[in-house]
């Protein structure tokens, strides 16, 4: 089984601050990693997939980078409607998700 | 719209089953692989099941493996999730979600329909 690690767990930030929150992997799976943002009480959203393509609808200021093991996902400025869980999964091995990073605005 | 509605969620006594259905509208259902994920209440996501558009690929995550089958009719536009055995631990909201075609990511979520296992 791959797992997933997620790092920070939390984190608090000002509005249009930049925010990185990283993934990672127990093995290589290439680009094979997505990104989900919850908010509370709703259904995750794919924001990013394939490691670095933003799907349609989702703003620029999202942004996701990396290969192998290691990922990151970026927020060039956060904005109030950005409070959420953010979540990776991998798609190489089956599927599995991380345990997830919550966002807040100061 | 591409709409996905589960139903069949409620309260169940612990060792008993339940079937869960996944109503899909607005996309062509039988091209898209269907997943089950879950998440117990103020936890994380859980990757469930999976079954493929023409229902000839299925997998099921460790968890539950043994505990359950996924099918689908696609003349009915519904897929299905039965969990036998239902433990308290499989107390959660679960969601199906369609897998876009270029692979991988999940793309269109329902809304999620909780299951509570309790005597």
């Amino acid at each position: 089984d791959i797992q997933m690690t997620q790092s920070p767990s939390s984190l608090s930030a000002s509005v249009g601050d930049r925010v990185t929150i990283t993934c990672q992997a127990s093995q290589d799976i290439n680009n094979y990693l997505n990104w989900y943002q919850q908010k509370p009480g709703k259904a995750p959203k794919l924001l990013i997939y394939d490691a670095s393509n933003l799907e349609t609808g989702v703003p620029s200021r999202f942004s996701g980078s990396g290969s192998g093991t290691d990922f990151t996902l970026n927020i060039s400025s956060l904005q109030p409607e950005d409070v959420a869980t953010y979540y990776c999964q991998q798609y190489d091995n089956l599927f599995s998700f991380g345990p997830g990073t919550k966002v807040n605005v100061k | 719209q591409v709409q996905l509605v589960e139903s069949g969620g409620g309260v169940v006594q612990p060792g008993r089953s339940l079937r869960l259905s996944c109503a899909a509208s607005g996309f062509t259902f039988s091209a898209y692989a269907i997943h089950w994920v879950r998440q117990a209440p103020g936890k994380g996501l859980e990757w469930v099941a999976l079954i493929s558009d023409n229902g000839s690929n299925k997998f099921s995550a460790d968890s539950v493996k043994g505990r359950l089958t996924v099918s689908r009719d696609n003349s009915k536009n519904t897929q299905y999730l039965q969990i036998y055995g239902l433990r308290p631990e499989d107390t959660a909201v679960y969601y199906c979600a369609r897998e876009n075609l270029a692979g991988g990511g999940f793309d269109y979520w329902g809304q999620g329909t909780l299951v509570t296992v309790s005597s």
